[in-house]
């Protein structure tokens, strides 16, 4: 089964705004992975937050990791019209260490 | 570097026919990945192989399904023999630690 469940699973909004996606995972994890896909293309890894990191930035991304309660937030500042794209957050169980588990996506939309 | 080649882009095989899938990782990476991505189930991890030994095939679906690595550089995914069921997109990804994977472009599978 999924390991991570993304919400929303669709959200448009208009560029500049921030986009907000969250996603929620099942068991423990090593560390937990962000990557984008644009349509028809393959997947592009974004940022990785690991189990013991609370927070971290990289340019107009920023991933929040809550171990407690087995969740992660990315954060899109000043949305473009290239955000558009699906984003995948992917667990790394503490088993399997280079076993990537997916979610199913949140299809964002930046309207222009 | 010219990144995750995999070929073909397109196939579109009748059912009953025999598919191969074809994937050439990153020169220096470690560990290569096949993944198949529908609407229905998301992206699935099918088989994954360090340093060209099979580690985990436990998402192969069934056994019409196989997969092998030869060598370092090249990696194939056969479907024998196929069925409607199996159209998706097949993504092979490769990677050279345990953090971030690479994705190819994918092979679009039809099925009919």
């Amino acid at each position: 089964s999924q390991q991570g469940e993304e919400d929303p699973q669709a959200l448009s909004i208009q560029e500049g705004e921030n986009a907000t996606m969250n996603c929620s995972y099942k068991t423990s994890i090593n560390n937990l992975q962000w990557y984008r896909q644009n349509s028809g293309r393959g997947l592009v890894h974004l940022i990785l937050i690991r189990s013991n990191e609370r927070e971290k930035h990289s340019g107009r991304l920023r991933v929040t990791l809550d171990t407690s309660k087995k969740s992660s937030s990315l954060l899109i500042t000043a949305s473009r019209a290239a955000d558009t794209a699906s984003y995948f957050c992917a667990t790394v169980p503490i088993q399997g260490a280079q076993k990537l588990v997916f979610g199913q996506g949140t299809r964002l939309t930046i309207n222009p | 570097d010219a990144g995750v080649i995999q070929s073909p882009r397109h196939e579109v095989t009748e059912m009953g026919q025999e598919v191969t899938l074809r994937c050439k990782p990153i020169s220096g990476h470690n560990s290569l990945f096949w993944y198949r991505q529908t609407m229905m189930r998301g992206l699935e991890l099918l088989i994954y192989f360090n340093n060209n030994v099979p580690i985990d095939d436990s998402g192969m679906p069934e056994d019409r399904f196989s997969a092998k690595m030869p060598n370092a550089s090249f990696s194939t995914l056969k479907i024998q023999p196929s069925e409607p069921r199996d159209s998706a997109v097949y993504f092979c990804a490769s990677s050279l630690n345990p953090v971030e994977q690479f994705f190819g472009p994918g092979t679009r599978l039809t099925v009919l």
